[in-house]
């Protein structure tokens, strides 16, 4: 199946700096791609969805000016945390689509510690 | 999109058939069941998907009862590499493509 990357797999901030995390698709240019958020023991969450070339459309109680997404070509989107808390410490994952598949091809995750 | 039930834990032998259950009563007629899942600190993996026909691939099978309001994965030699959370998601096949995801089911292949 086609493959999605992050990076950094694993990054430890402190506590008002920000963090950049990207995702790429490797083999496949990928329309939309979606960013996740999960806590230890806890299901996948939703952040929000973004296409290529637009702005993403964040899921509600998500802060848009506190996770900025840019999806600036058919196989990148970044997802940056701004001011990062030690309560923003979370596994962020990311997933694309391409064209009209039903699959979502899903990066190995991103586990952000803030200290 | 219709809610899923799934049960939070199960545990099967290696080598046997793993059954996971899901319930979605309140499955609309064009809304499809998707598997996913997630091995420890890994990112999700799809599985299979279905409408109302039973489906077979590689991986496992899905069965769709009649009425549709409950659907079973089906690992049919389950292996220590199986174990994860497994997660039974229902939507619409339209153009936002969201996948939400419930608590899943915690499955342990023991040896």
């Amino acid at each position: 199946g086609a493959v999605v990357s992050q990076h950094p797999s694993r990054v430890i901030c402190k506590s008002g700096t920000s963090v950049k995390i990207e995702c790429r698709s490797l083999d496949f240019q990928a329309t939309t791609m979606f960013w996740y958020r999960q806590f230890p023991k806890k299901s996948l969450m939703l952040m929000a969805t973004s296409n290529e070339g637009s702005k993403a459309t964040y899921e509600q109680g998500v802060e848009k000016d506190k996770f900025l997404i840019n999806h600036a070509s058919l196989t990148l989107s970044t997802l940056t945390v701004t001011s990062a808390h030690p309560e923003d410490s979370s596994f962020y994952i990311c997933s694309a689509r391409v064209g009209s598949a039903y699959e979502q091809y899903f990066g190995p995750g991103t586990r952000l510690t803030v200290t | 999109d219709a809610k899923t039930t799934q049960p939070p834990s199960m545990d099967c032998a290696e080598g046997r058939a793993a059954n996971l259950p899901c319930n979605h009563s309140t499955i609309s007629g064009n809304e499809y069941v998707y598997w996913y899942r997630q091995i420890h600190s890994q990112g999700p993996q799809y599985i299979i998907h279905g409408l109302k026909n039973n489906e077979t691939n590689e991986m496992a099978s899905l069965i769709i009862t009649e009425d549709r309001k409950s659907s079973t994965l089906i690992l049919p030699h389950a292996t220590l590499r199986d174990t994860a959370v497994y997660y039974c998601i229902v939507r619409v096949k339209d153009s936002s493509y969201k996948l939400i995801f419930g608590s899943g089911t915690r499955l342990l292949v023991r040896p």
